[in-house]
């Protein structure tokens, strides 16, 4: 069985602040891919980034960064200097590429990310 | 343009009644997915489909049935034995094994 979890329901920060999205996943599997996708208000799911599991390297891309830990199954995600353009609600995924759930999609609960002026 | 297409974007529904949701992409993707989204939640899983005229169930099956015989078409028939149908669906597609995947606007079903 495969398993995301999103602990942080919510986060409220004001503008400027960094913030920290937590993410930690079980698998069997020793090939696995990990996703964030954001879905602002109007519904539709934005993809960011996707991470192999076996490239650890770390990623930023802009403001927006990554860290990918296999010893901990995390892949917490990281917004430097926020900006209310990022109010959303944050989901991290995994989808197994083998065994019996291979394809198979996986979404954490999602974190809701209030960025106040 | 290439994309997911979902249709209708809002659906009204009488209890009693099946009601079909319609996913479409011309990305020449090979797996496609439906996700129900209730109010505050999480995205739950339904049906996937990795290739034409196979799919698996999900997390939450049972009331729902899909179809997929041609490579760009993934249909969701929400039927009258699912108890709570009211929510938001997404549609989604990829290439297969692990690579990215791809979300429609999503439609809104309400029932009456």
């Amino acid at each position: 069985a495969q398993k995301v979890t999103q602990a942080q329901t919510e986060i409220s920060v004001v503008e400027k602040e960094d913030v920290t999205l937590d993410c930690v996943y079980e698998t069997r599997d020793t090939t696995y891919y990990l996703f964030w996708y954001k879905q602002p208000p109007s519904g539709e799911l934005v993809f960011l980034i996707r991470r192999n599991s076996f490239d650890e390297q770390n990623e930023i891309s802009g403001r927006y960064s990554w860290n990918f830990q296999k010893s901990t199954s995390s892949f917490n995600f990281t917004i430097t200097a926020s900006q209310v353009v990022d109010s959303a609600v944050y989901f991290c995924a995994l989808i197994n590429a083998g065994g019996t759930s291979y394809g198979k999609l996986t979404f954490g609960q999602g974190t809701i990310l209030t960025v106040h002026p | 343009d290439g994309g997911i297409t979902q249709s209708p974007k809002y659906l009204f529904r009488k209890e009693g009644q099946n009601v079909t949701l319609s996913c479409e992409q011309n990305l020449n993707h090979d797996a496609m997915y439906w996700y129900r989204q209730d109010p505050g939640q999480g995205l739950r899983l339904i049906y996937y489909s990795q290739i034409v005229n196979d799919f698996q169930k999900g997390d939450i099956a049972e009331g729902y049935s899909v179809s997929r015989e041609k490579k760009e078409s993934f249909p969701l028939t929400v039927t009258s034995a699912q108890k709570n149908p009211t929510a938001f669906y997404l549609c989604a597609s990829g290439p297969g094994r692990g690579n990215t995947i791809y979300f429609g606007e999503g439609s809104w079903l309400t029932v009456v």
